[in-house]
């Protein structure tokens, strides 16, 4: 089972719209969260950490859900610029093992 | 400030021959790692590195070598490349304590 796993999509929503990724994850010892922003032949680049008690940063929310083992990234208010490649990542209890997503992709129609 | 740097930008071998992926930080950062990214797997972790003299293997680790001389150097040597090695191959460091990875622009290389 792979240790993180995400609907690849794609995702198509036109401006403005509200769209919602979620990430499971299988290591219950998983100690850091993150999302990850990948554009297209470029490296990631980290969007935010997921913390305990969900965090928000302007149009873009992140939940943990340590019980049921899932992340999700809602992003509010979609731009042209969030289309991306989202990924969902992992580190477990040592803090130098990072498990990625295989991503979610998300295009942003005018 | 430099950030990740890698090279070569771009590579092809042929099958067993061998070369080395550059790749430098200017952060001063304890932690750097490498990561291959093929298309439906995502990144996976080769090699990572805490600190000089310090390496340890990912998930992946078989067909790869690495060393860590310097804080700011992590080379990562394939001895007798396969075409099963063909693939996007990025460097990243953390600082201590720190959440973020800093990602170099990545190394795309082919094996025929």
């Amino acid at each position: 089972r792979k240790e993180v796993e995400q609907d690849p999509g794609p995702f198509n929503v036109p401006e403005g719209a509200t769209v919602a990724f979620n990430c499971t994850y299988s290591n219950s010892a998983s100690q850091s969260f993150f999302w990850y922003r990948q554009d297209c032949r470029k490296e990631p680049k980290l969007l935010m950490s997921v913390y305990s008690s969900g965090n928000e940063d302007g149009r873009f929310t992140a939940q943990l859900n340590r019980a049921s083992q899932y992340i999700s990234l809602l992003i509010r208010d979609s731009k042209l610029s969030d289309s991306a490649t989202y990924l969902c990542v992992v580190n477990r209890w040592d803090g130098n093992q990072f498990y990625f997503g295989t991503g979610t992709s998300l295009t942003v129609i005018p | 400030n430099a950030g990740v740097t890698q090279t070569p930008k771009f590579q092809v071998l042929k099958t067993g021959q061998s070369m080395t992926l550059q790749c430098a930080q200017d952060m001063n950062h304890e932690y750097m790692s490498w990561y291959r990214q093929d298309p439906g797997m995502g990144l996976r972790l080769i090699h990572y590195s805490v600190g000089a003299g310090i390496t340890d293997q990912g998930e992946v680790p078989n067909g790869y070598n690495v060393s860590r001389s310097t804080t700011e150097d992590f080379p990562l040597r394939l001895l007798s490349a396969a075409p099963s090695q063909t693939s996007v191959y990025f460097c990243a460091s953390r600082g201590t304590g720190e959440d973020t990875q800093y990602f170099g622009p990545g190394t795309r290389l082919t094996v025929l």
